[in-house]
Order: structure tokens, then sequence, then C-alpha cells
């Protein structure tokens, strides 16, 4: 079956570290993006991948940081800079250049402890 | 900054009556849009897609666009209490950047 994995499902985080969230998809589509949703809001982006080993800054970047070595895999890290990291984190895909419909994982959530 | 604005709600139904949710938007030069529900908890799914000015009809559901006015829309009709999510209405800028709104949450109520 073809889709997005996201790991782990729940995360706690002591403040003043470093996590990363796995994201890795099947689906052999190039472009891959990362939103983390807060409590009652939408979506923002946080990154976003449109091919191998390039990424860009979404609206919320300060603080975390990703990488895009392989096509299945785009991981997350959310760093000590990240003043406010408890938020749900979800990880999207979709083929590359029809604007087509975002696929999502099943979200990772992140509590600071 | 490009936005997408929704009522927030909640919208409140009773069960068998059309539900209708709105969204608008800024960025004159977007191209797609996106109807996504999301359970309390759970990630988004796909509800309707829209690209062109008008109606598209899916079963249940309708969405309207209105270039224009930067307008889209979605219906549900003969809504159940199962429909009870949150809605959120999505639009593409430019080929990769997708925006979203801040979502109404939907209660049907049986």
């Amino acid at each position: 079956d073809g889709g997005i994995t996201q790991s782990p499902k729940y995360l706690f985080r002591k403040e003043g570290q470093n996590v990363t969230l796995s994201c890795e998809q099947n689906l052999n589509h190039d472009a891959m993006y990362w939103y983390r949703q807060d409590p009652g809001q939408g979506l923002r982006l946080i990154y976003y991948s449109q091919i191998v080993n390039d990424f860009q800054k979404g609206d919320i970047a300060e603080g975390y940081s990703v990488s895009r070595e392989k096509k299945e895999s785009f991981p997350l890290t959310v760093t000590s800079a990240q003043k406010n990291p408890t938020a749900f984190y979800l990880c999207a895909s979709t083929p590359t250049g029809l604007a087509g419909e975002l696929f999502f994982g099943e979200g990772s959530r992140l509590t600071v402890l | 900054q490009k936005e997408v604005e929704q009522n927030s709600g909640p919208l409140s139904v009773p069960e068998g009556a059309i539900a209708s949710l709105n969204c608008t938007y800024s960025d004159r030069g977007s191209q797609s849009f996106f109807w996504y529900r999301q359970y309390s908890g759970k990630s988004p799914e796909l509800i309707m897609f829209i690209y062109s000015n008008g109606d598209k009809e899916d079963g249940r559901f309708t969405a309207q666009l209105n270039k224009a006015s930067q307008y889209v829309s979605l219906l549900i009709r003969d809504s159940q209490p199962s429909d009870s999510a949150t809605y959120l209405c999505a639009v593409t800028s430019g080929t990769y950047k997708y925006i979203f709104g801040t979502g109404t949450r939907l209660k049907v109520l049986a």
C-alpha cells in the first residue's frame, strides 16, 4: 500500500533537546512538505522540498531544519531554538508540478515537558 | 503574505440539512483549490478539489469556485453526524506552495 509514514506518533521532549521527526513516502512523489498545526489553528508551512537535495523555507522555518538526501525521505529536526515546539506536525507529499492533491501522513504529536 | 480566510465556527446544522462552508483567498494567481476534512487528532483527508469557475459535485458534496470574487465554498447536502469535523480550505500559491485557512468546525446535530 502506498502512503506516507510518520514516526513517532507521540514524542515527549525536555526543553533544550533537539528531536527529529521521520517522514517516509513510497508514492514516488517529488515534492514533500512539513506543516505545523496548533490547537484551533490551520496548517502553517515549515519547509518544503521540490526535489532531492533542495528545500525551501516556509512561513515558520525558524528553529527547524530539514534534509532531503533521498526522494522517499524528508526528516524534520526541531531544534532547541524553537521556543514553542509543542504542536501536531504533519508531513505531506504531492507529484511535482501538478498543484494537485496533498497527501498527508498520520502526523506526529510533540509535547515539550 | 498570501492569506486564506475561513469562519472558525462552530457551524451547527440539524441532521439532514445543508451545511454551507465558505473560504476567501487573497492570491489572485491561485489555480487549485481544495477542501479537506479533519477529525480531532487526525490528519486531513481530501473531500473535494476544484480548478475551474463554477460548481463541481461529488455525491453529497458540491464545491463552488468564483475566481473573480476570490471565493470558494463547500456545500454538504443531507448532513450526517459523521460529517462533524473541521473543514480546511487550501489554495495553491505558485506550483508548490499550499496555503491553508484556519478551518471551520462543523457540528451536525442528531
